[in-house]
């Protein structure tokens, strides 16, 4: 079975704090993603990557970088973390081209306080 | 700008009962339609994929159908169990690597 994993379930970070996320997946997939998902917004992209080293920003890139420096990881940083930034994070995988074999992590729910 | 729109927003079904979820989208050009199933606190597990010429998938108790001409698709679950309580999502491709996603149809199942 494809396995996205994500370090952590939950985490609880101070304002104004550098929170890294961390995603590793075991199927030497291309395609890395970070999503946010709050209710009734759904799933929002944050950044994707399509190569190591290589990074592209989703719809809601602000606030936030990535780094891939290995093709299984794919780590979200909050530079300086801010209470609107509580949300669930899911981290998904890809195969190359149209995205078949897309795969999610467990998610990560981070609560900024 | 491409979207996706699901209905009902959440729906309550007791135990044994069927269900259909909607899902409407206006993303071009389509690739693929996908249902997920996302239990509480976890990350979203797919449960159908289907292309432009598919019209009807199922996994188990799961069937899924998609119109390309009407860009609708709808999730029937038959003889529905607790363990269906979740929130569904439709999330359908274009023909790059990006994603539009539903808001989710949330399921109650009641014994």
């Amino acid at each position: 079975d494809v396995k996205v994993t994500q370090s952590s379930r939950y985490l609880v970070k101070r304002t104004g704090e550098k929170v890294f996320l961390e995603c590793v997946q075991d199927m030497d997939h291309e395609n890395m993603f970070w999503y946010r998902q709050d209710p009734g917004l759904g799933l929002r992209l944050i950044y994707f990557s399509y190569d190591v080293k290589m990074k592209e920003k989703g719809d809601i890139p602000e606030g936030y970088s990535v780094s891939r420096e290995k093709k299984e990881r794919f780590s979200l940083i909050l530079e300086s973390a801010s209470t609107n930034q509580t949300s669930m994070y899911l981290c998904a995988s890809s195969l190359r081209g149209l995205g078949y074999g897309y795969t999610f992590g467990s998610g990560t729910r981070l609560t900024v306080v | 700008k491409n979207q996706v729109e699901q209905s009902p927003q959440s729906l309550i079904i007791l135990e044994g009962k069927n269900c259909t979820l909607q899902c409407n989208y206006t993303v071009s050009p389509f690739s693929n339609l996908r249902w997920y199933k996302q239990d509480t606190g976890r990350g979203p597990v797919s449960l159908t994929i289907m292309t432009f010429s598919e019209n009807t998938k199922s996994n188990g108790r799961y069937t899924a159908t998609l119109d390309a001409d009407t860009k609708q698709s709808s999730l029937h679950i038959t003889a529905s169990q607790l363990s269906d309580s979740a929130s569904y999502i439709c999330v359908v491709s274009a023909v790059d690597y990006k994603l539009s996603f539903g808001a989710g149809t949330t399921v109650t199942v009641r014994a």
